[in-house]
């Protein structure tokens, strides 16, 4: 069955403190993969995307995420995080078919001290 | 300036009533999403319209329905509002990639605000 399984369901860190988020996923066939995020009240913005091509993404504001193919993973990555990253974060997944539909996780909880 | 756009923003009803959500995107793309966010956060698609066609329908109570007048708008009609469909609603839209008349994929999907539904 297709899913995606996010490990960490609240995480809480300092800031400066180094960040990585597990994302791990079942999918048939060549898949996308995404990283969103949800400030406190806000809907869903995009951080970064892997449709093909290096397995290493940059994202906005800092994010960075790998691909794994061998470990279906796709960890999502700062060096040192600021209170303003306090959010929600998906890991979503979809196909290449044309009614593949995006599978979401069920999203961390990231809570930066300041 | 918008590229999502959703309204209302907030709705609180009776149970029982019937209500509208509606959803318009300004980006030029094709296919358009109706997602379910409950309280704990999970993200769940309901319906999805690649030009005006439902492609994607998951299981959801036939008292949801999506109605697609063009392109731009998706609007979700919701009969007979029960307590368990209180939740945040969110629409998205994304551009089917193609080559020659062939799909490639689909791409990235941009969300809406949401409409935070409460059932009374």
């Amino acid at each position: 069955a297709q899913s995606v399984s996010q490990h960490n369901h609240h995480v809480i860190l300092s800031e400066a403190a180094s960040l990585e988020l597990g994302c791990n996923y079942s999918y048939g066939g060549t898949v996308n993969l995404f990283w969103y995020v949800q400030y406190p009240g806000q809907h869903l913005q995009l951080l970064l995307k892997y449709f093909s091509g290096d397995p290493l993404v940059k994202g906005i504001k800092g994010f960075e995420a790998e691909f794994i193919k061998s470990k279906f993973s796709f960890n999502l990555r700062k060096p040192s995080v600021q209170w303003s990253d306090t959010a929600e974060y998906f890991c979503a997944v979809n196909g290449d078919n044309r009614d593949d539909k995006i599978i979401f996780g069920k999203g961390t909880r990231l809570h930066i001290l300041p | 300036d918008t590229a999502v756009s959703q309204t209302p923003k907030y709705l609180v009803t009776q149970m029982g009533n019937d209500k509208s959500i509606k959803c318009e995107q300004n980006l030029g793309h094709d296919t358009m999403y109706w997602y379910k966010q409950d309280s704990k956060k999970f993200l769940k698609i309901m319906f999805s319209y690649n030009n005006k066609e439902l492609i994607i329908n998951e299981t959801v109570p036939n008292r949801f329905s999506p109605k697609s007048p063009d392109k731009a708008h998706l609007n979700l009609h919701i009969n007979s509002l029960e307590l368990g469909d209180s939740a945040v609603y969110f629409c998205a839209s994304s551009l089917q990639r193609t080559s020659g008349g062939f799909f490639l994929r689909t791409d990235t999907q941009y969300f809406g605000p949401g409409t935070r539904l409460t059932v009374l």
